[in-house]
C-alpha cells in the first residue's frame, strides 16, 4: 500500500540558511501533521493541516512556516536555520480529522551546522 | 487530552507476549486510547485503538480496564522486530479539527532472543 512520502531524506545545511522539507500524503488523505524530533527526544507536535487550511499549531518557532497545497502536499520552510533545529522531522497523514489514525513517513533528517 | 503515564523500560523473552501498561487515570468519556511505537529512528507505527472494549488486530490486543483508568497493549507472540518504543496516547474522538497526537515518554520495549 501507498505510504507517506518525505522529500528529501537527509539534509545538511549551515546556520542561518533556509530549507524547504516536502511532504506527500497517502492518496485521498485530506489532513496532513508536521512533527519534530529532537536528539533523544520523543516526537512533538509542530501544525497540521486539513483540506488547505492550518488546523491546529504546537510549538513552531515564528522562522518556520508551512502549507498544504492543492494536491494535499505539504511544504515545511525553515528560515534563518539554528543549530537546535538539527533533528528528525516527520509527516503523518490522515483522511479526515478529529480521533482518524496517523500515518508517518520516514521522515527528513535535517543537521544544521 | 488527558495524561498518560508508563513505565521507561520493559524486557521480553522472544516468543513470549509482551504486555504493555498504560495508566490513563483522568481520561473522559470521549477520549480514545491510541497505540504507536516507534523503531529507532523510524517513523511512528500505528498499532490499534480503543474506546471501552476490548480490541484486537493482526498486530496486538488492547485491553481496557472497566473505569477506563488503565489499559494494556499486548504482542501475543513478540519478536525481535518488535523492539521499539510504545507510546500510550490518549485522544478526543469528537473534537473538529485535525487532532494533533502528544507523545509522552513511552515505554522502551526490548526483546530479548
Amino acid at each position: 500500500a501507498a505510504g507517506v512520502i518525505q522529500s528529501p531524506r537527509h539534509l545538511i545545511k549551515e546556520k542561518r540558511e533556509t530549507a524547504t522539507l516536502k511532504c506527500y500524503p497517502i492518496p485521498r488523505h485530506d489532513t496532513v501533521y508536521w512533527y519534530q524530533q529532537g536528539p533523544g527526544q520523543d516526537p512533538q507536535f509542530l501544525i497540521s493541516f486539513y483540506e488547505k487550511m492550518q488546523s491546529d499549531k504546537g510549538s513552531i518557532p515564528d522562522r518556520f512556516s508551512a502549507q498544504q497545497f492543492s494536491d494535499y502536499h505539504s511544504e515545511l520552510n525553515m528560515s534563518s536555520l539554528e543549530l537546535g533545529d538539527s533533528a528528525l522531522y516527520f509527516c503523518a497523514s490522515s483522511l479526515g480529522t478529529g480521533a482518524a489514525e496517523q500515518y508517518f513517513g520516514p521522515g527528513t533528517r535535517l543537521t544544521v551546522t | 487530552d488527558a495524561k498518560t503515564t508508563q513505565p521507561p523500560s520493559m524486557d521480553c523473552a522472544e516468543g513470549r507476549a509482551a504486555n504493555l501498561p498504560c495508566n490513563h487515570s483522568t481520561i473522559s468519556g470521549n477520549e480514545y486510547v491510541y497505540w504507536y511505537r516507534q523503531i529507532h529512528s523510524q517513523g511512528p507505527q500505528y498499532i490499534i485503538h480503543g474506546l471501552k472494549n476490548n480490541e484486537t488486530n493482526e498486530m496486538a490486543s488492547l485491553i481496557i480496564t472497566e473505569d477506563r483508568k488503565s489499559s494494556t497493549l499486548i504482542l501475543p507472540h513478540a519478536t525481535l522486530r518488535d523492539t521499539a518504543v510504545y507510546y500510550c496516547i490518549v485522544r478526543a474522538a469528537l473534537i473538529q479539527g485535525a487532532q494533533k497526537l502528544v507523545f509522552g515518554q513511552g515505554t522502551r520495549l526490548t526483546i530479548n532472543p
